[in-house]
């Protein structure tokens, strides 16, 4: 069954150091693969997505990720975080039928002064 | 433009009552999907319009719970004899055809709690 795994359950960065935030999906065929973030209380926005093409990707907010195959991995990069990152981040994957995400359980970045 | 609206923010019932959750879809959007978001479980799928049609119903966890869509828009999430175990956050998706080649668009969800 596919599975979106995220190692991390919470990450503590200072503002301004860079972040990676770990996913590893497990599909078979090319995945069509999403990070969302989402702030307390809030719904989820969208931060980038692969679909094809470039392996690196850009988002909003100068976030990036890095498709590797070799690897099965989709990781979320950001060079200087700012204490507004603060929130909870999921990486998704298309499911084969194409009808739905498969979402991680979640990485929970708290930024510190 | 408008995003996806979801209506009630928060609703607090009885175990046993039905509860109905509304989603107002992106317009133009002819994908929407319902899933729940709770602390023990994650982000979990529980079904996918096309349409009006729901070829995707296989995230439903039991037959308490069921779901429409109407001219192909606003769709309406039910649930019957609520037990506690239903309390989550229930939140819609739209998107501008099937999820293969589209993002998802969430809304801000329904916090639904049973006591």
């Amino acid at each position: 069954a596919q599975s979106v795994t995220q190692p991390d359950i919470h990450i503590t960065v200072s503002e301004g150091a860079s972040l990676e935030l770990r996913c590893n999906y497990s599909y078979g065929a090319t995945p069509y693969l999403f990070w969302y973030v989402q702030s307390p209380g809030q719904g989820l926005q969208l931060l980038l997505k692969y679909f094809s093409g470039d392996t690196l990707v850009q988002g909003i907010k100068g976030f990036e990720a890095e498709f590797k195959r070799s690897q099965s991995s989709f990781n979320l990069r950001k060079p200087s975080v700012h204490w507004s990152d603060a929130a909870e981040y999921f990486c998704a994957v298309v499911n084969q039928a194409g009808t739905a995400l498969i979402f991680g359980k979640g990485t929970t970045l708290s930024v510190s002064s | 433009g408008a995003g996806v609206s979801q209506s009630p923010s928060n609703k607090v019932t009885e175990k046993g009552k039905d509860v109905e959750l509304r989603c107002d879809p992106i317009s133009g959007h002819t994908a929407l999907y319902w899933y729940r978001q709770s602390l023990g479980q994650g982000l979990e799928f529980l079904i996918y319009f096309q349409g009006n049609s729901a070829p995707d119903k296989s995230g439903l966890p039991s037959d308490r719970f069921s779901a429409e869509r109407t001219g192909g828009s606003v769709s309406t999430l039910t649930i019957q004899r609520t037990q506690q175990e239903d309390s989550a956050v229930y939140l819609c998706a739209s998107s501008l055809t099937s999820a293969s080649g589209y993002e998802q668009y969430f809304g801000p969800g329904t916090r639904l709690t049973v006591t």
